[in-house]
């Protein structure tokens, strides 16, 4: 069965940083880019960054970009944010999902269950 | 940036029903449009993609249809289990979603 697991999320104070991690299973992972996507309590998605499938292609969110790293290790099959410089209003549920390409482009075939992320004093 | 708009924000509905969600885009958007369901303290789950084409293992009660900048998310009979927030996404430049349709017992 495709999995993927989200862990490290936790309170932190404004400035400070996190490193959030995805672990996946059931199905070849660097086979396939993967992204962060947040949920602020009580709102709607924001996707955050993505990372091609070897690694070596990401991109970001304007709200997070020079702040928010995003890696991955293939050969443990795992997907990394690291988040400095934390706001307020960082503060969400942050899932991984991973990606499915067809002629129409890429989405989101296969989603975590979320790591909660409180960013406060 | 594209924007994504969804109306209703929430829809009152009994089961039986025909619900109907409405996804517009800010720009044309060609069929690049996926659809999911989310139920809550869980992630999101594919419905449809490239506007109308359902996903593996999707009930066919569920349907997409549009293309360039107005969608539409149809569920023929609404079931118990499909209680949730729906919400679309377009995958033209980078992703963005629109803002979700809870679909709440009326």
């Amino acid at each position: 069965e495709r999995q993927l697991l989200e862990s490290g999320g936790g309170l932190v104070q404004p400035g400070g940083s996190l490193r959030l991690s995805c672990a996946a299973s059931g199905f070849t992972f660097s086979s396939y880019a993967m992204n962060w996507v947040r949920q602020a309590p009580g709102k709607g998605l924001e996707w955050v960054s993505a990372i091609s499938g070897a690694g070596g292609i990401t991109y970001y969110a304007d709200s997070v970009k020079g702040r928010f790293t995003i890696s991955r290790d293939n050969s443990q099959d795992t997907l990394y944010l690291q988040m400095h410089s934390l706001r307020a209003e960082d503060t969400a549920v942050y899932f991984c999902s991973k990606d499915i390409y067809d002629s129409s482009g890429y989405y989101f075939d296969l989603w975590g269950q979320g790591t909660l992320v409180t960013v406060s004093s | 940036d594209i924007q994504m708009t969804q109306s209703p924000s929430t829809l009152s509905a009994s089961v039986g029903d025909r619900v109907t969600i409405t996804c517009r885009a800010s720009q044309s958007i060609s069929n690049w449009l996926a659809w999911y369901q989310q139920k809550p303290g869980k992630g999101p789950k594919l419905l449809i993609y490239k506007a109308s084409t359902l996903e593996s293992g999707v009930p066919s009660r569920f349907s997409g249809s549009g293309s360039g900048t107005k969608f539409t998310l149809t569920i023929s009979s609404l079931q118990p289990d499909d209680f949730a927030t729906y919400y679309c996404q377009q995958y033209n430049t980078y992703w963005t979603f629109g803002q979700g349709t809870k679909v709440e017992v009326k």
